[in-house]
């Protein structure tokens, strides 16, 4: 246990239907992030959120909407999907600043998206 | 951030010493070496992390070199629930951000750790 919440665990979809992938955290971090991991590749990073506001997106497709409504909880939303973003989606959280910060990622388990 | 180097895949047997090696020789001299896990199908675990002096806390061990271009994580007694893939990092952010970045992590391949019972 993390600390960081990812709802569902396990998503189907289909191309045309639109859905929301959901992260909380309640440790009093301020930054947030999305990483995306195909099967047999690295993780990507795909979003990044401090103090709410996006400070990074790395040429991540439209289809792809990341919402940020408060330093605990970010959502993915998800529309139009190919099959090839059939991936496991992880969220992280973390504390910036201070004397005594590890600049430790603390990741929630996953969500496992396959699109049909 | 500097680019590191680790081998695919390592094989150790259960109860022994895991030494998981990492070359970092590009690092620059603000840059920290960081180590996470990932066992599979979950998300990457913080293991340790270190700027020049070695470093132990209750998973690991990370010796680095006095030159810093290279660095060991050691499991030292390795079990069964140790076997995922272990990624080694290295950062230019120090760990208190005094700039207040939220900069992500890069991670690369890793190396898959296999314990044998």
């Amino acid at each position: 246990e993390t600390g960081v919440t990812q709802t569902p665990r396990h998503l189907v979809m289909g191309m045309t239907n639109k859905k929301s992938l959901k992260c909380e955290q309640h440790l009093g971090h301020n930054a947030m992030y999305w990483y995306k991991q195909s099967a047999k590749k690295p993780l990507e990073l795909m979003f990044v959120y401090n103090f709410k506001e996006q400070t990074e997106n790395n040429s991540v497709p439209s289809r792809f909407s990341p919402e940020c409504p408060n330093s605990s909880h970010l959502f993915l939303h998800l529309h139009t999907l190919q099959p090839e973003d059939s991936a496991l989606y992880l969220c992280a959280s973390r504390r910036t600043g201070g004397p005594t910060n590890t600049g430790e990622l603390f990741f929630g388990e996953g969500s496992r998206l396959t699109v049909l | 951030d500097a680019k590191t180097t680790q081998p695919p895949s390592m094989d150790c047997a259960e109860g022994r010493a895991a030494n998981l090696p990492c070359n970092h020789s590009t690092i620059s001299g603000n840059e920290y070496v960081y180590w996470y896990r990932q066992i599979h199908s979950q998300g990457p675990q913080y293991i340790i992390h270190g700027l020049k002096n070695n470093e132990t806390n209750e998973m690991a061990s990370l010796i680095i070199t006095e030159d810093r271009k290279s660095s060991t994580l050691i499991l030292p007694h390795a079990t069964l629930r140790d076997t995922a893939v272990y990624y080694c990092i290295v950062r230019c952010t120090p760990p208190g951000d005094s700039g207040g970045g939220a900069d992500g992590l890069t991670f690369g391949k890793g190396t898959h750790l296999i314990i044998q019972p």
